[in-house]
C-alpha cells in the first residue's frame, strides 16, 4: 500500500511569510509525529498526535509553530512568520495503534531566505 | 531526561571488514532501542528494534543495561550498507515519540 507521503517536497520562502506543510499517513495509523531534521541539531521531536488530538506538543519550538489533524489522517504543521533558523527537513511520521514502528515519509525541505 | 549519543560523526570502512556502531543512552525507566537507517535519496526507515532480538541485512545490536548502549554490529560490511544510521530512543508510556541520535555516516569502501 502507500506509505506516508509530504508536500511539497521543497518550499522556499521569504523570511516572515506563514508556511503550510502536509502529511498524509498510511491508511489506518491513528498516531501521527512531526520531527525536523537541521544540520547540527539532527533529528528533534515536534508534535504528536493520536487520533485529532495532540496530546504531546513539548517539541514545537515556538509559538510561530502549530500543526492540526482533521478526519483523523491528514496533518498541518503551520509556520508563521518564518526565521531562517527555521530551515530543514521537516518529516512525518506515522503508526498503528498497537505496533512501535514508525513509517517515515519523504519530507519536506524548507528553506527560508 | 532522554539522551541518545552516537560518538561518531563518520565511519569509514572496507568491505568485508567487521563494522560497529556506537550509541548510547541515557533513561530513567526502561527504553525500547531502534536503529533508523537512510540510505541516499531515500527515506528513514527502521532497520531494527532491540524487543524483537532480530537480525536484518545481518546486522543485529544488543541492549547492555549496564553500560546504557545499543550498538549495531555487522561482521562483514558490504557496500550497499553505506548509509546514514540513527540510533533512536523511545520510553514506555511516551507516546512512543523517538528521541534520536545525531547519526552515524557509515561509508563501506571496495
Amino acid at each position: 500500500g502507500a506509505g506516508v507521503s509530504q508536500s511539497p517536497s521543497n518550499k522556499v520562502t521569504e523570511k516572515g511569510k506563514d508556511v503550510e506543510l502536509r502529511c498524509d499517513p498510511i491508511s489506518g495509523h491513528t498516531a501521527l509525529y512531526w520531527y525536523r531534521q537541521s544540520l547540527g541539531q539532527g533529528l528533534e521531536f515536534l508534535i504528536y498526535f493520536q487520533g485529532n488530538s495532540a496530546p504531546d506538543k513539548s517539541g514545537l519550538p515556538s509559538d510561530r509553530f502549530s500543526a492540526e489533524r482533521t478526519g483523523g489522517s491528514v496533518s498541518t504543521l503551520t509556520i508563521q512568520r518564518t526565521q531562517q533558523e527555521d530551515s530543514a527537513v521537516y518529516l512525518c511520521a506515522s503508526r498503528i495503534d498497537r505496533g512501535n514502528e514508525q513509517f517515515f515519509g519523504p519530507g519536506t525541505r524548507l528553506t527560508v531566505l | 531526561a532522554q539522551r541518545v549519543t552516537q560518538p561518531e560523526k563518520l565511519l569509514s570502512v572496507f568491505k568485508g571488514a567487521p563494522v560497529e556502531l556506537k550509541c548510547n543512552y541515557s533513561y530513567s525507566g526502561s527504553p525500547e532501542l531502534f536503529w533508523y537507517v537512510q540510505y541516499s535519496r531515500q527515506r528513514l526507515q527502521l532497520l531494527l528494534r532491540h524487543i524483537s532480538r532480530e537480525s536484518i541485512k545481518g546486522f543485529t545490536a544488543d541492549l547492555n543495561k549496564g553500560e546504557t548502549s545499543f550498538h549495531l554490529k555487522k561482521p562483514f560490511a558490504q557496500e550497499e550498507d553505506s548509509a546514514m544510521y540513527y540510533c533512536a530512543l523511545s520510553g514506555l508510556g511516551s507516546n512512543y515519540k523517538l528521541t534520536f541520535g545525531k547519526g552515524t555516516l557509515l561509508t563501506v569502501n571496495p
